[in-house]
This record gives C-alpha cells, sequence and structure tokens, in this order.
C-alpha cells in the first residue's frame, strides 16, 4: 500500500516550458488535492477534485490547470512555466467522511530558471 | 469562509520542555481539527486530530485541547525530545466540506 505517489521528485524548468505533475493513490480516496508550498506561506490550495471526471479551483488556481480522468490519478498542469511557480508541490487524497485527515505525497520540488 | 491564525510561527525549547501551539478559526461551524507535523524535506504527516464534540485528546506526549466557545484550539506537547523539531500545522474544516483550512505553521526547534 504505497498512499499517494508523486512523478517527479524533483525538475528543474526554464521559463515557458510545459511539464506536468502526476499524482497517483491507492487508498480508493474520493478527494484528492494539489498544494504548493512556499517559505512562510503555509500550504495554499491550488485545485482540487471531488471525485472522478471533476475538478474545481482554489485559493491560487492562476497559471495551473488540472485533470482527474481516474478515480485513483491527478494531474497537475503547468502550460508555460513562470520562476514565481517555482515551489514545493504537495500532492493529497482524503476519504469520503468529511472528518478525515489528509493523506499527502512526498512532494515534487519545481525550479523554474 | 474560514480564517485560522497561527502562533508562534517560530518556537525554540530546550529537550525536555514543553511546547504549546495555538490556533484560532473564525467559523463556528468547525468541527474537525488536525494536526500535522512536517519534518525537513519531508510530507506532512496526521499526528493527532479531535472532532468538536471532544475538548481533549491525548497519545503518549502530544495532546489537543478544543475551546469551542473561544474558538481556538491548541497542540501541547511535553517532554520535548530532538526529533520533535519540525513545522507544525493546525487546520481547522466544516461538516460537508472536504477542503480544510491551514494555518501558516510553526516551526518548533528543540535544542538538546
Amino acid at each position: 500500500n504505497a498512499g499517494v505517489t508523486q512523478t517527479p521528485k524533483f525538475r528543474v524548468l526554464k521559463t515557458g516550458q510545459s511539464m506536468t505533475l502526476l499524482c497517483a493513490q491507492d487508498m480508493n480516496h474520493e478527494y484528492m488535492y494539489w498544494y504548493r508550498q512556499d517559505p512562510g506561506m503555509g500550504l495554499r490550495l491550488i485545485h482540487y477534485s471531488v471525485g472522478e471526471g471533476t475538478t474545481a479551483k482554489g485559493e491560487v488556481p492562476d497559471g495551473y490547470n488540472v485533470s482527474r480522468l481516474k478515480k485513483q490519478n491527478f494531474l497537475l498542469g503547468l502550460e508555460s512555466a513562470a520562476p514565481s511557480q517555482t515551489s514545493v508541490y504537495f500532492c493529497a487524497s482524503s476519504g469520503l467522511d468529511s472528518n478525515q485527515p489528509q493523506h499527502f505525497g512526498d512532494g515534487t520540488r519545481l525550479s523554474i530558471l | 469562509g474560514e480564517n485560522v491564525e497561527q502562533h508562534p510561527s517560530t518556537l525554540s525549547v530546550q529537550e525536555g520542555d514543553s511546547a504549546v501551539i495555538k490556533c484560532t478559526y473564525s467559523d463556528s461551524a468547525s468541527n474537525y481539527f488536525p494536526w500535522y507535523k512536517q519534518e525537513l524535506g519531508k510530507r506532512p504527516q496526521l499526528i493527532i486530530d479531535i472532532r468538536s464534540n471532544v475538548g481533549e485528546k491525548k497519545d503518549q506526549r502530544i495532546a489537543v485541547t478544543l475551546n469551542k466557545t473561544a474558538k481556538h484550539f491548541s497542540l501541547h506537547i511535553t517532554e520535548t525530545q530532538p526529533e520533535d523539531s519540525a513545522v507544525y500545522f493546525c487546520a481547522a474544516s466544516m461538516a460537508g466540506s472536504y477542503i480544510p483550512t491551514f494555518g501558516r505553521g510553526t516551526s518548533l526547534i528543540v535544542h538538546p
């Protein structure tokens, strides 16, 4: 039982390049989330999904797109990377009961030059 | 929407001392309050949580207290050890909402 798996773990991009961050969970969770973590800013929600085929915007969605084609996968895309998107990205998932904790992946460290 | 304030942002203690981190929330409808620990370079992981029908919960050296009237909850760590050094996040969420609101985190440093 791997929990939440994120790939890649590290990536360096040039401004204007695109990439997709992959998140997979094997806990049959309905809800999945993408956060970014910057020094002193805590965890800020980018996008989230309440089930297969659904997505919704979080606190800081600009410059990102997401897709949830399969229940176990949640993809985060950067169409045209900017230096302001340099951050650590965490994927998380949680079950149907709203009073349940989130399970986080190990994070993706992304640098945009 | 919900707003969660967390204090202090940094806490430095000597090994063996107690540490207390406090969070306040704004929405009285919030009913679930988890605490996460994030070691350097690692993922946030749940260490303890409390629901609004409970005033206190303990798990060995850690405890969480909830004051619904004052809308604040606190994490208490007793007999701190160097391995307790980490960033701690509190969060609050409402019934029927799957989007928790996080505090900005507290960096706890335990000096040997």
